[in-house]
């Protein structure tokens, strides 16, 4: 199993730019998980999905953020406009089933750099 | 305002001693907490859980213990070893809580020297 992918494993962009970064799940997970990583804040829930729908969007933090699952093997995350702010490690995370002790499987990450 | 608190950022221990790192929560609503390891340039991994009717996790060299009057859980690794030098982090979830939210502290780096 590849487990999770992400792409890319680094991004740096200008501030106003648009950035899309990208997970597949493994294979046959019915949840998907976006985090943020930061020094000031750890690492925070962004957005859930369950078999494609978003679930819990509540840490998403503005509106410049917006996170996609069209189908059960590829998921966006979306900032558009980019700010320096925005800069951090971005995971994505599967797992199988609905309970919480269901372990989660983190991707490699995203580094972005917000310049 | 953190509701999971990893207060050491970091801990450096010789090769064969116990490591001992420290979690601290203030939601009285957490029932269910983790341990996640993460290497540099890699997502974390889970590593041990304990859910709030047990006060002790085991699994090989690696013991969870949770204190649910103190509000507090401790990860124990024995004995210690050049590869467990890694971020570990601790988190936790209610169950009235939406399915997937894992609270998680910012960590701790674990520095296991020969």
């Amino acid at each position: 199993d590849a487990g999770v992918i992400q792409s890319p494993r680094h991004e740096v962009t200008e501030m106003g730019q648009e950035v899309t970064l990208r997970c597949k799940p493994i294979s046959g997970h019915d949840y998907l998980f976006w985090y943020r990583q930061t020094m000031m804040r750890g690492l925070e829930l962004l957005i859930y999905f369950n078999n494609n729908v978003p679930i819990d969007d509540s840490g998403m933090p503005e509106d410049r953020f917006s996170a996609k699952m069209p189908n059960a093997s590829f998921s966006t995350l979306k900032i558009q406009p980019s700010e320096p702010r925005d800069s951090a490690v971005y995971f994505c995370a599967s797992s199988l089933g609905g309970t919480r002790q269901e372990t989660q499987y983190f991707g490699p990450g995203t580094r972005l750099l917000v310049l | 305002d953190q509701q999971v608190k990893q207060n050491s950022p970091s801990l450096s221990v010789q090769e064969g001693r116990i490591s001992i790192l420290n979690c601290d929560y203030t939601n009285s609503m957490f029932d269910y907490f983790l341990w996640y390891k993460k290497y540099p340039a890699e997502g974390p991994t889970f590593l041990i859980s304990i859910s709030s009717i047990k006060d002790k996790n085991e699994d090989g060299r690696f013991t969870v213990f949770l204190n649910k009057s103190a509000k507090h859980l401790s990860l124990h690794i024995v004995p210690s070893q050049p590869g467990d030098s890694a971020v570990y982090f601790c988190a936790a979830s209610e169950n009235s809580g939406s399915q997937g939210n894992l609270i998680f502290g910012k960590g701790t780096k674990l520095s296991v020297k020969p």
